[in-house]
């Protein structure tokens, strides 16, 4: 059964700091790797989808990267801003079928 | 997102009474999914549909019924509404690869049920 875990829960960083937030699964024959956004009270904003031939993705100062034979994907937030502030999820979808599964999220919260 | 919406946004209901939710997509994506979210568990599937009137079962499911008679509409019933059902439910929707594209998951804005 695939189990996806995020590390750290929780993070707390001053504003313009890089960071890198960490996502690990345990089987590794996925299709594709999705990493999302959450505000408080709202739902999930997709930010990046990487497929499972790619190696990384990047968005403005997102960039995520994924290392399949290791089961582990990074999210990595240049420069910090508080609007960054959220919880973020990855999910990971299996070859075999058209589920997510969803790791417990980082909380991020970035200080003025 | 402006191609899926819940509805309602935010409903509180007696213990015992059916509740449905109702998800609609203006996107004509086949699957389309529904998921609770709570503290300590995270977001868990219920059902899902695979196309009209093709729905499954996901790890939560028991206590919910789904039904699709349309393409965009995917209907979440509680028939017997429990405290343990109080919870967030995000509707989502994907199409499966065809030819050399490949999709991710949309997801709305969540309806917040209360059961008292």
């Amino acid at each position: 059964k695939q189990e996806v875990t995020q590390i750290p829960a929780a993070l707390s960083v001053p504003e313009g700091e890089n960071l890198v937030l960490n996502c690990s699964f345990t089987d590794s024959a996925i299709y594709n790797l999705q990493w999302f956004r959450q505000d408080p009270g709202k739902g999930l904003t997709s930010l990046l989808l990487i497929q499972s031939s790619q190696r990384e993705q990047t968005s403005g100062r997102l960039n995520a990267s994924l290392d399949k034979s290791s089961g582990r994907s990074t999210l990595y937030i240049a420069a910090s801003q508080p609007g960054d502030s959220a919880t973020y999820l990855c999910a990971v979808r299996m070859d075999s079928s058209y589920k997510l599964i969803f790791g417990s999220g980082t909380r991020l919260l970035v200080r003025p | 997102d402006a191609g899926i919406t819940q509805s309602p946004r935010h409903k509180v209901t007696e213990t015992g009474t059916p509740v449905t939710l109702r998800c609609h997509q203006t996107e004509n994506h086949r699957y389309m999914y529904w998921y609770r979210q709570d503290p300590g568990h995270g977001l868990r599937l219920i059902h899902y549909s695979y196309g009209v009137k093709d729905t499954d079962k996901g790890e939560v499911s028991d206590g919910y019924s789904v039904s699709r008679s349309k393409t965009e509409d995917f209907l979440l019933t509680l028939e017997s509404a429990t405290s343990s059902q109080t919870s967030v439910y995000f509707c989502a929707i994907s199409e499966p690869q065809t030819g050399s594209v490949r999709y991710g998951y949309t997801f709305g804005s969540g309806t917040r049920l209360t059961v008292v």
